[in-house]
Parts: C-alpha cells; sequence; structure tokens
C-alpha cells in the first residue's frame, strides 16, 4: 500500500527557505504512470496547488507562487522535495505531498501524506 | 486563472438524507474535475474523478455528474462518517480548488 510522508521544519523564520521532502513508501517515484507533487492549506482555509514534478525531473508550478517554488526528486531515495523561498506569515499552512494520477497532465491527486504544518514566524 | 465556486458554504442534513453540493467553474473544465472528502485534522480523501468515477473504496452512495462548467456531488444517504468538509477541483488547467462545502449535522 503506497505511503507518503512529509518531514521537515514545523517553524521558518520570515524572509528564509521553507524546505519539505516527502518520503513514498510501497511503489517508487520512478514510476511512468504517475506523477508527484505538493498542496498547501492555510489553518482555516482552503487548498492551494503549489507544484508537480514528474520522475525524470520535468516541473510544473503554481503562476503565483513560480518565483518563490522549487520542487525537486531524488529516485534513489524515492523521495521528491519543496523548497519556497522568501517565505512571510502568509505561507503558513498545512503542506501536503501527494502522488497524482490521470492522463497525459490532466492530472488529480488520487493518495495524500497526512500533511506537516509550516509556521513563518520569528 | 480558472474559478471554482461551490454552493452552498454549509448544508445541514440529517443523517438518512440526501445531499446534493454544487461546483460552478468559471470556464469549461471538460470532466477533468475532481471532488474530496476532508475531516478535521486528516488530508483530503479522492472520492470521484472525471466528473463521475468513483475511487478506489469509494461507497456506491457518493456519485458525481456534469461536465463543463457545472457539476453536483450526491450523497444519497447522509452516514455519520459522512458529516466533513467538501472539496471540488478541476484539472484541466492545472489545479484550482473550490473554497468548500461543509456538510453538518441538522
Amino acid at each position: 500500500q503506497l505511503q507518503l510522508q512529509e518531514s521537515g521544519p514545523g517553524l521558518v523564520k520570515p524572509s528564509e527557505t521553507l524546505s519539505l521532502t516527502c518520503t513514498v513508501s510501497g511503489g517508487p517515484v520512478s514510476s511512468s504512470s504517475y506523477y508527484w507533487g505538493w498542496v498547501r492549506q492555510p489553518p482555516g482555509k482552503g487548498l492551494e496547488w503549489i507544484g508537480t514534478i514528474y520522475y525524470i525531473g520535468k516541473t510544473y508550478y503554481n503562476p503565483s507562487l513560480k518565483s518563490r517554488v522549487t520542487i525537486s526528486v531524488d529516485t534513489s531515495k524515492n523521495q521528491f522535495s519543496l523548497k519556497l523561498s522568501s517565505v512571510t506569515a502568509a505561507d503558513t499552512a498545512v503542506y501536503y505531498c501527494s502522488r497524482q494520477a490521470g492522463i497525459q497532465l490532466w492530472l488529480y491527486p488520487d493518495q495524500w501524506g497526512q500533511g506537516t504544518l509550516v509556521t513563518v514566524s520569528s | 486563472e480558472i474559478v471554482m465556486t461551490q454552493s452552498p458554504a454549509t448544508l445541514s442534513v440529517s443523517p438518512g438524507e440526501r445531499a446534493t453540493l454544487s461546483c460552478r467553474a468559471s470556464q469549461s473544465v471538460r470532466s477533468n474535475l475532481a471532488w474530496f472528502q476532508q475531516k478535521p485534522g486528516q488530508a483530503p480523501r479522492l472520492l470521484i474523478y472525471g466528473a463521475s468515477t468513483r475511487a478506489t473504496g469509494i461507497p456506491a452512495r457518493f456519485s458525481g455528474s456534469g461536465s463543463g462548467t457545472d457539476f453536483t456531488l450526491t450523497i444519497s444517504s447522509l452516514q455519520s462518517e459522512d458529516f466533513a468538509v467538501y472539496y471540488c477541483q478541476q484539472y484541466n488547467n492545472w489545479w484550482t480548488f473550490g473554497q468548500g462545502t461543509k456538510v453538518e449535522i441538522k
């Protein structure tokens, strides 16, 4: 059974870089059938797509975050990662990693990690 | 950006009753629409994709319909475990989510 687990600091200072890793078990991130990505949810609010990556390293980012986001994949560790630079309090959220299924680039998240709360505060 | 609008914001329903949730897209998303259920402190759970296909393990009381700009999620007979927040998501042009509908006990 596929499992995804987010890890990383729960507290980040303003202007610094948020870094999270998603470790996948029960299936390879190198599968040609799936993409992988990140979604966030500010406390008490809705969901926002951050970005998506394919195992060969091809990335797709939300235009509103594109200038600050980097997503990478490490197939040897069966992990993928998120970096969000120049964070502010508005980046405080629960960050979810997900597996994305679908056809070509019409993808939907069919498996989710449990999420990790990242707070931006000095 | 495609804006997804869900209605109502809150739906009060008695157990055993039918619940009908709506989702409207600001432009056509064809059938590239998914529905998720989220309970407090949990990750979203995929219910429906392709506007009407139930995900693996989802009970038959959940059904989705629609295409283009107007979509509906129907829960035919609400069970206690169905009280949650429901989100729609379009994936025709990257991803945007609706703001959610909370289904609460009447």
